[in-house]
C-alpha cells in the first residue's frame, strides 16, 4: 500500500540551530513530492516541491529538501531556524497517472526555543 | 496574488442540521480537492474533481456527504444531516492536474 511516514511527531530546536525533518514514502513508481507548512489556524502553504531533475530542491523561507530514491526519502532541512518557523510540516507524495491525488504524512510539529 | 477562498471560515451547528461549505478555486485551475483534517486522522482526501467532473469520492461517507461543482468557479461540500463526529477543518485545494495543490484557509466546523 502507498504510504508516507513522518517519524517525528514533535521536534523542538533552539533558534539558530539547524533542522532536519524526515519523510519516507512507500510507492510503486516514481513519485513527485512536496513539503507544506501549516501555521495555527491557517491553511497549508507550499514550501517546496520535487518533480524531476536536480534532487536537491530549494524552497521558500530558506528551506531545502533532498530526494533520495535509494532511501525513499525526502527530508526537509534548514541551516538556521527562526522563531517564526514554529508550525506543523507535512510531507506529501503523488504518483503520475493518479489524477493528482496526494498522500500526506501525519505531520511534524516544530517548536522553536528562544 | 491568486488564492483559493473558502466560506464560511467558521461554522457552529447542531446535530442533524445541513451544512454547506463553499470553495472558489484559483481561476484557471482544473482540479479541485476536498480534504478533512482532524487530530486523530490527520489530512484525509474526501473527493476531487477534474474539469468539474468527480474523479474520486471514495474518501467521503456517501450517506451524508455530497460534493459538487456547479460551475468552474464554485465547489461545494454538503453534509446532511451533520453529526458531532463531522467536527473538523475542511480544506479545499485547487491545481492543474498532477501539479502543485494550493490550499484555501479552511472551514472550521463544530457540530454540537
Amino acid at each position: 500500500a502507498q504510504s508516507v511516514t513522518q517519524p517525528d511527531i514533535h521536534i523542538t530546536v533552539s533558534e539558530g540551530a539547524s533542522l532536519e525533518l524526515r519523510c519516507n514514502y512507500s510507492y510503486g513508481a516514481t513519485p513527485y513530492l512536496f513539503w507544506y507548512v501549516q501555521s495555527p489556524g491557517q491553511g497549508l502553504q507550499l514550501l517546496l516541491k520535487y518533480f524531476s531533475g536536480d534532487t536537491l530542491v530549494q524552497g521558500i523561507k530558506g528551506f531545502e529538501a533532498e530526494f533520495k530514491r535509494s532511501q525513499s526519502s525526502f527530508n526537509l532541512r534548514k541551516p538556521s531556524v527562526h522563531w517564526s518557523d514554529a508550525a506543523e510540516y507535512f510531507c506529501a507524495v503523488g504518483r503520475y497517472n493518479q489524477g493528482g491525488k496526494l498522500i500526506f504524512g501525519q505531520g511534524t510539529e516544530l517548536s522553536v526555543k528562544p | 496574488d491568486a488564492r483559493v477562498t473558502q466560506t464560511p471560515r467558521h461554522k457552529v451547528t447542531e446535530m442533524g442540521q445541513e451544512v454547506t461549505m463553499r470553495c472558489q478555486p484559483i481561476l484557471g485551475h482544473n482540479t479541485v480537492f476536498w480534504y478533512r483534517q482532524t487530530m486523530m486522522q490527520g489530512l484525509e482526501l474526501l473527493a476531487y474533481f477534474r474539469n468539474r467532473a468527480p474523479l474520486d469520492d471514495s474518501g467521503m461517507p456517501k450517506d451524508r456527504f455530497s460534493a459538487e461543482m456547479p460551475d468552474a468557479t464554485l465547489a461545494t461540500l454538503k453534509i446532511q444531516p451533520s453529526e458531532p463526529r463531522d467536527s473538523a477543518v475542511y480544506f479545499c485545494a485547487s491545481g492543474l492536474a498532477e501539479e502543485t495543490q494550493y490550499f484555501g484557509p479552511g472551514t472550521r466546523l463544530l457540530v454540537l
